[in-house]
């Protein structure tokens, strides 16, 4: 079943512009991760927020977690044309039997133009 | 150290068939899951296996099951194929149980 609904479901920007792409989950959870994924191939980690942090940053991403909302976002800043992919949220819940087991959102798919 | 490795990459099976896919983690990690996807249910988890034990198991049909062997490698296996079972099956290793690493999945085609 899908934990996560990002929003919105496609966007499509100008090399340059900023991203952004929204994730809202539904149970409590232990962190939320963001993954992007280049047609149809495998899953790269972008980056981990754990439940008791509200932001982090890694080069060009900034991601920021509402657990009162529960709700997540991701900014891409200064995009280029390989960010083209697509981008899913991804929950690990708390109570989850001492397991790893992610649940992704459907994804945002991502194009930027050159 | 290498990535995550899956194999075969592309397979394609007939409806009834049963088929094995194979996934090596990274060097030191002991954590091993699966994951299906498919357009239309999106990235579904499949079973997670940590030193030779399934810790955790998704929603899926007895069909579908798996194994870790003692150097952390992994096979999943579906039996009785259906045509619904066509996807990418991706195989995702951690070592401390937070970030998981991705290779590049098996495509599976049920005919």
């Amino acid at each position: 079943s899908q934990q996560g609904e990002e929003d919105p479901q496609a966007l499509s920007i100008q090399e340059g512009e900023n991203a952004t792409m929204n994730c809202s989950y539904k149970t409590s959870i232990n962190n939320l991760q963001w993954y992007r994924q280049n047609s149809g191939r495998g899953l790269v980690h972008l980056i981990l927020i754990r439940s008791n942090e509200r932001e982090k940053h890694s080069g060009r991403l900034r991601v920021t977690l509402d657990t009162s909302k529960k709700s997540s976002s991701l900014l891409i800043t200064a995009s280029r044309a390989a960010d083209t992919a697509s981008y899913f949220c991804a929950t690990v819940s708390v109570g989850n039997q001492a397991g790893t087991a992610l649940i992704f959102g459907k994804g945002t798919t991502l194009s930027v133009s050159s | 150290k290498a990535g995550v490795t899956q194999t075969p990459r592309y397979l394609i099976k007939t409806r009834g068939q049963q088929v094995t896919l194979s996934c090596s983690p990274i060097s030191g990690h002991r954590s091993v899951s699966w994951y299906q996807q498919t357009p239309g249910q999106g990235l579904q988890f499949l079973f997670e296996y940590f030193s030779e034990t399934q810790r955790n198991k998704g929603n899926f049909p007895g069909r579908f099951s798996g194994r870790q062997f003692s150097n952390s490698r992994s096979e999943m296996n579906v039996s009785t194929l259906e045509l619904g079972d066509s996807a990418l099956y991706l195989c995702a290793s951690s070592f401390l149980g937070d970030t998981q690493y991705f290779g590049p999945g098996t495509r599976l085609t049920v005919l």
